[in-house]
């Protein structure tokens, strides 16, 4: 099973900052990552897939890197509805696909 | 658009089957190259796959569940359901299901869980 570790658990930073999470694999991924926002009482959303590939609608301001173990989501300037928890997902080695544990982006 | 929507019991009682239901609309269950899957998240914590079906009918689950979860689908109804047996505390969540893909044949296919219900709680309790 391919374990996600993400960091940190919790960035405390301002609107208009500079967010940058990271999402460490067990083993290689390839570029087989997705990261997904999820804000309270709503179901996660679809930001990146494969790395670097934003979703539909998704804002440039998000942006994906990374490959083989190691990984990075960063979102350029902090807008007020951007602060949430992230969570990455793998799916090069599945089952079972798997999602780290979060990182949880609040209000400085 | 494409729109999921699970329902199902909000309580069950421990050691009996939790039953869920996603009723898809928009689409069709049977599209080509996607998975219906299912992801819970106890409360305060993070997202679990607990397994998946294939448009054609393989079933892919959690192998910490295994010996407890069905996943099935009705293409009649466009519905994708989930049994977890023998439950227990530990199984209270939020429950979605969710559609993803492997591969990318077209410009729009998105290899990830793209869509979202919006999820259904479920608690075990006596």
């Amino acid at each position: 099973e391919v374990v996600l570790t993400q960091s940190p658990a919790t960035l405390s930073l301002s609107p208009g900052e500079r967010a940058t999470l990271s999402c460490r694999a067990s083993q290689s991924v390839s570029s087989y990552l997705a990261w997904y926002q999820q804000k309270p009482g709503q179901a996660p959303r679809l930001l990146i897939y494969d790395a670097s590939n934003r979703a539909t609608g998704i804002p440039a301001r998000f942006s994906g890197s990374g490959s083989g173990t190691d990984f990075t989501l960063t979102i350029s300037s902090l807008e007020p509805e951007d602060f949430a928890v992230y969570y990455c997902q793998q799916r090069s080695s599945w089952p079972p696909l798997t999602f780290g544990g979060g990182t949880k982006v609040e209000i400085k | 658009q494409l729109q999921l929507q699970e329902s199902g019991p909000g309580l069950v009682k421990p050691s009996e089957t939790l039953s869920l239901t996603c009723s898809i609309s928009g689409g069709s269950i049977s599209s080509s190259g996607y998975y219906w899957g299912w992801i819970r998240q106890p409360p305060g914590k993070g997202l679990e796959w607990i397994g998946s079906i294939y448009y054609s009918g393989s079933t892919y689950y959690s192998p910490s569940l295994k010996s407890r979860i069905t996943i099935s689908v009705d293409t009649s109804k466009n519905q994708v359901s989930v049994k977890l047996s023998s439950v227990t505390a530990a199984d209270t969540a939020v429950y979605y299901c969710a559609r993803h893909r492997d591969t990318v044949v077209g410009v729009a296919d998105q290899p990830a869980f793209d869509i979202w219900g919006q999820g259904t709680m479920v608690t075990v309790s006596s």
